[in-house]
């Protein structure tokens, strides 16, 4: 079990540049987080999903776009990169609802770079 | 919106005493979850406690303990015997029927 795997762990963009962050889980869950945090900061909702081909906005969606199209990925796409989006991102998973299936597990994260 | 908040951006406790951090939140939804995560420098996410909101009993977890005011919406976090491991950042989190928010957290320093 390789629970939330992101990719890439570092990347250095150029401002108008554009990528996706990738995000993988093997443990079947319905609900998905992006997040980003800035240094010494905490953790902001980007987008989330609640299943394949449903997702949302959190709270600070500019500039950023998602898709859904399994279980198992989440990618969160940059589009025109820009300076205020260095930051560390963060994907999440957690089974459902609950207090057991409300725990929430993390990727590594990917340090990005805005130049 | 639901919202969360910490409103001690460090704090500082001596090695085997006792230290509390503060969380509060806000909500219109009936049925939720509470968590505290601590986050240390290898920005690895860990689950400390975790505490539902229709249940009155604190949440306890070894030296881990929550003081949850539903009326208030806080939810405190109380370290008992703190250890040099405990220092990290500390998050206050909000599941609800969909979202996942965080608080701005707190770093915790141990002093020996």
């Amino acid at each position: 079990n390789a629970g939330v795997t992101q990719t890439p762990k570092f990347r250095i963009l150029k401002i108008g540049q554009s990528m996706t962050l990738q995000c993988t889980q093997d443990m079947n869950h319905n609900y998905m987080y992006w997040y980003r945090q800035d240094p010494g900061m905490g953790l902001k909702l980007i987008y989330y999903s609640v299943g394949a081909g449903i997702t949302d906005k959190g709270e600070v969606p500019n500039g950023y776009n998602v898709s859904r199209s399994t279980t198992e990925d989440f990618p969160l796409r940059l589009e025109l990169a820009a300076p205020s989006q260095t930051s560390v991102y963060f994907c999440a998973s957690k089974p459902g609802t609950g207090l057991l299936n409300t725990e929430a597990f993390f990727g590594q994260g990917t340090r990005l770079t805005v130049v | 919106a639901q919202t969360v908040t910490q409103s001690q951006p460090e704090m500082s406790v001596q090695e085997a005493e006792t230290v509390t951090l503060s969380c509060t939140y806000d909500t219109s939804e009936s049925d939720y979850y509470l968590f505290w995560y601590k986050q240390p420098p290898s920005r690895q996410m860990i689950l400390v406690i975790r505490q539902e909101a229709y249940k009155q009993q604190n949440a306890t977890e070894n030296r881990f303990s929550v003081n949850f005011q539903k009326a208030a919406k806080s939810f405190s976090l109380k370290i008992s015997d703190s250890q040099l491991g405990d220092a990290a950042m500390y998050f206050c989190a909000y599941a609800g029927t969909y979202k996942y928010i965080f608080g701005t957290g707190t770093r915790l320093k141990v002093l020996a």
